[in-house]
């Protein structure tokens, strides 16, 4: 089956740094990828669309300049926290778009900043 | 706008019960309909998903849901549970119009022995 691998699963940051998170379609490749947030016990709000090759599509309120996206390949799509402070401490999740499977996620990014 | 309700939030059943979980989307156009588990500590997994054809879905680990149009709905059954599905229900709708991949609050099952 489709396979969707993110990285890193757990990372904790100083304020004012920034992480970032990687999501790679393993066997099949993905032209459109999705960056969800889950708070606590809550579902996942999508932050945007990322589009290989062109600029990624945001949610409304969900900071462009803070939350960098890049789909620079069929399999990678990166999203970067910039400057990031310890209101962004969220657990993060990739999903990717495979026709056969539909769409499949990765294991998700436990960010903490401190 | 396209939006996913969950009418469940919180749902408690003991073991063999019959289970059938709300949701209702909202979108004029065509849309995929997907329902995902996520178990304690774990990442989201399918369970099934509707793309077109035959409105009655079956998935895996006995799970189904049937769409039907009129309604807007999707919503998810299972004759009878077991406690291994104790965990946190999405449903989710992508329509392409537009391009998006949303989802529901997710409802919460605990399963008693």
């Amino acid at each position: 089956g489709a396979v969707v691998s993110q990285h890193p699963s757990r990372v904790i940051c100083k304020s004012g740094t920034s992480v970032k998170i990687e999501c790679r379609s393993l066997d099949f490749q993905a032209t459109t990828m999705f960056w969800y947030r889950q708070f606590p016990k809550q579902s996942l709000m999508l932050m945007a669309t990322s589009n290989e090759g062109s600029k990624a599509t945001y949610e409304q309120g969900v900071e462009k300049d803070k939350f960098l996206i890049n789909h620079a390949s069929l399999t990678l799509s990166t999203l970067t926290v910039t400057s990031a402070h310890p209101e962004d401490s969220s657990f993060y999740i990739c999903s990717a778009s495979d026709r056969a499977y539909g769409y499949t996620f990765g294991s998700g990014t436990r960010l903490t900043v401190v | 706008a396209q939006s996913v309700s969950q009418h469940n939030h919180h749902v408690i059943l003991s073991e063999a019960a019959s289970l059938e979980l709300g949701c209702n989307y909202s979108y004029g156009g065509t849309v995929n309909l997907f329902w995902y588990v996520q178990y304690p500590g774990q990442h989201l997994q399918l369970l099934l998903k509707y793309f077109s054809g035959d409105p009655l879905v079956k998935g895996i680990k006995g799970f189904e849901a049937e769409f039907i149009k009129s309604k807007f709905s999707f919503n998810l059954r299972k004759p009878s549970v077991q406690w291994s599905d104790t965990a946190e229900y999405f449903c989710g709708m992508f329509s392409g119009g537009y391009n998006k991949l949303i989802f529901g609050a997710g409802t919460r099952l605990a399963v008693h022995p």
